[in-house]
């Protein structure tokens, strides 16, 4: 079975412009998940879609929002860029609710 | 209080040798416990998962349960260089699948 596939897995973008991330979760997972990880403050949690719909949301500002469609592929956009937002952003898939996540590679997002 | 406090090391232990983890979370509703291992550079992988209290053993590695002291280790026995990792401590609380994890402790097992 494929794993949770990341793209791209590297951004260089300039303060101020918008990115877009995907990630395709494992056949037949519903569950997606987003983790923004930087060194000073960890693992922290974006949000979560389930069957489409955002079922959790983190301590982020409006700038970052995720969307899910119906084959369970996840986008994530991060709008107006801060040097801030530099960071490894994690994709994680789960089968149902209380299984573990299954991570992706991430995408390197780096904001000059 | 952070939710999930982990020591952020580095851990130090000889190959061969038991390394010891350990990790405390403050919200008592936690249901599901998780250890991940994430190499420089990679992504998390995940290692245990426990749900009840007790010990749950996988190959070289063991994960313990606490609920009443809201304690969650993991042990490794047999230590090798490549066990070298940060290891990230996971609780899940309420619905959904919203992880809360702790800041890692880095392992390092030497020659």
């Amino acid at each position: 079975k494929a794993g949770v596939t990341q793209t791209p897995r590297y951004l260089i973008k300039t303060r101020g412009q918008q990115v877009t991330l995907s990630c395709s979760p494992i056949s037949g997972h519903r569950s997606v998940s987003w983790y923004q990880q930087t060194p000073g403050q960890g693992l922290q949690f974006l949000f979560e879609y389930f069957s489409e719909t955002q079922r959790n949301k983190g301590n982020f500002p409006g700038r970052f929002s995720g969307r899910q469609f119906s084959n369970s592929r996840s986008e994530m956009n991060v709008s107006t860029l801060e040097l801030g937002d530099s960071a490894l952003y994690l994709c994680a898939s789960s089968s149902e609710d209380n299984s573990p996540l299954h991570f992706g590679n991430g995408t390197r997002l780096t904001v000059t | 209080q952070k939710e999930v406090e982990q020591n952020s090391g580095p851990l130090s232990v000889p190959e061969g040798a038991i390394a010891s983890l350990n990790c405390t979370y403050s919200d008592r509703g936690s249901q599901s416990f998780f250890w991940y291992r994430q190499y420089s550079g990679k992504s998390p992988e995940l290692i245990m998962s426990i749900y009840s209290n007790g010990d749950k053993e996988d190959g070289r590695f063991t994960a313990q349960l606490n609920k009443a002291s809201q304690y969650v280790s993991l042990l490794i026995r047999d230590s090798q260089p490549s066990d070298s990792a940060t290891y990230l401590c996971a609780v899940r609380g309420g619905g959904g699948n919203k992880l809360t994890f702790g800041t890692g402790t880095q392992l390092k097992v030497e020659l």
